[in-house]
């Protein structure tokens, strides 16, 4: 079973600071995802990323994989109170065509 | 197109009773998603179909759910008994198969509580 850590599982800052969440596994992935889930909401894609030490910029979110295709972070610069959510990474498997796994997300929390 | 609908959004019901959460996918998504999402254990995929065929329920917790799919464009997840630790948000997602790297579309979920 492939499975994904992602940590921190909380996270509280002021707005203005910068934080970097990560999502590790032991499985090789054929890409990663990341999901924004506000509350009442269902996930929604960000970005994907395919290729190993691949960097995606999405505004002021810089979204990294890992070289070997096991891991990858989510970096945030300046976050405001907007950014709030649970922050979910889903693994593609190698073959392509079996569902997403989901790590258990890190709930960041924007204070103003 | 209105994206992935599930209703209700909400279902509060009493132990023992039979709950029915519904999902219609997007229209030629050939693929969909049953998930339950609780904080203790995250997002868990409970049975996926793939052309309106159940592919893998190894993620049903209990004989006591069902999910169906009687065409495109429906699909039906039933819990007979209800019990209090199935309470949690239910989630339908769809997505084209067959495509690498293809983005899931969630419907808002329906929070179900069992009391």
């Amino acid at each position: 079973t492939q499975l994904l850590e992602q940590s921190p599982q909380f996270l509280s800052i002021q707005e203005g600071e910068n934080l970097t969440v990560y999502c590790n596994s032991s499985s090789v992935f054929s890409s990663l995802q990341w999901y924004r889930q506000e509350p009442g909401e269902g996930p929604v894609l960000l970005v994907t990323v395919v290729t190993g030490g691949e960097v995606k910029k999405l505004k002021r979110l810089t979204f990294q994989f890992g070289d070997a295709r096991k891991d990858s972070s989510l970096h945030i610069t300046a976050a405001q109170p907007g950014d709030t959510g649970l922050y979910l990474c889903a693994g593609v498997s190698l073959s392509g065509n079996t569902p997403l796994v989901f790590g258990k997300g890190t709930r960041l929390s924007v204070i103003a | 197109d209105a994206g992935v609908i599930q209703s209700p959004r909400h279902e509060v019901t009493e132990m023992g009773q039979e709950v029915t959460l519904r999902c219609k996918p997007i229209s030629g998504h050939n693929s969909l998603f049953w998930y339950r999402q609780t904080m203790m254990r995250g997002l868990e995929l409970l049975i996926y179909f793939n052309n309106n065929v159940p592919i893998d329920d190894s993620g049903m917790p209990e004989d006591r759910f069902s999910a169906k799919m009687p065409n495109a464009s429906f699909s039906t997840l039933k819990i007979q008994p209800s019990e209090p630790r199935d309470s949690a948000v239910y989630f339908c997602a769809s997505t084209l198969s067959g495509r690498l790297n293809t983005e899931a579309f969630f419907g808002q979920g329906t929070r179900l509580t069992v009391v």
